[in-house]
């Protein structure tokens, strides 16, 4: 069954430092997220992307996070500053079509510790 | 603000005790309430889309309903290997990202 991947599982990283967080969406799929889940928290849309574009982003999206899809099969993200309160378990969902009934799949997620 | 409520947060039960989680959201216009569930460490894996009052799904021991206020998710005869997470989540009056709400942590015991 396709699912959705993401690497590294695990990225520990200084304060200040730049890191890239990546996800493979399913194969077929057109619509890409990405959400963050603070420990013991909700988890919180940060961005979708379509056609090469960010189609919608939250407050939370703000300078220090990028997105790109650098070829047909990877899509990142970057957060260039990093900072405490980044510490966060990031994942990466996509979905086949442009609507809300279509379920978002997502992926086992990247524990990032902000040392 | 929309916004999606769970309860209970946390839910202890004897394996075989049936049992329901509550999800309610304040969207105006429901465009479809998912369920999620999420293992300790793991992203969410998908069970169930609702998209209209009075509609139900199933899937094993697991049922979801569907209110205009609520939705509920009844556990039957649970056993050790439903403990997990779990999650609702709606998307807003506009836009594909989803809200969720904070899940109810299930716990079984044997």
């Amino acid at each position: 069954e396709p699912e959705v991947t993401q690497t590294p599982s695990h990225q520990v990283t200084q304060m200040g430092q730049e890191v890239i967080l990546r996800c493979v969406p399913i194969s077929n799929h057109l619509y890409f997220y990405w959400y963050r889940q603070i420990l013991g928290q909700k988890v919180e849309f940060l961005v979708s992307f379509y056609n090469n574009e960010i189609s919608e982003k939250s407050e939370i999206f703000d300078d220090q996070f990028s997105v790109e899809r650098p070829d047909g099969s990877n899509f990142t993200l970057k957060i260039r500053s990093t900072k405490l309160e980044d510490s966060a378990m990031y994942f990466c969902a996509s979905k086949w079509m442009d609507s809300f009934q279509d379920t978002q799949y997502f992926g086992p997620g990247t524990r990032l510790t902000v040392l | 603000e929309d916004q999606v409520t769970q309860s209970p947060e946390a839910l202890r039960l004897q394996e075989g005790e049936s049992s329901s989680l509550n999800c309610s959201y304040t969207v105006s216009g429901l465009r479809g309430l998912f369920w999620y569930r999420q293992d300790p460490g793991k992203g969410p894996e998908f069970l169930f889309t609702l998209y209209s009052a009075g509609e139900e799904k199933e899937k094993e021991r697991l049922k979801a309903t569907l209110t205009k206020k609520e939705s509920f998710l009844h556990i039957t005869a649970p056993k050790p290997e439903d403990s997990a997470t779990y999650l609702c989540a709606v998307p807003p009056n506009t836009g594909n990202q989803f809200y969720f709400g904070t899940g109810t942590s299930l716990t079984v015991i044997p």
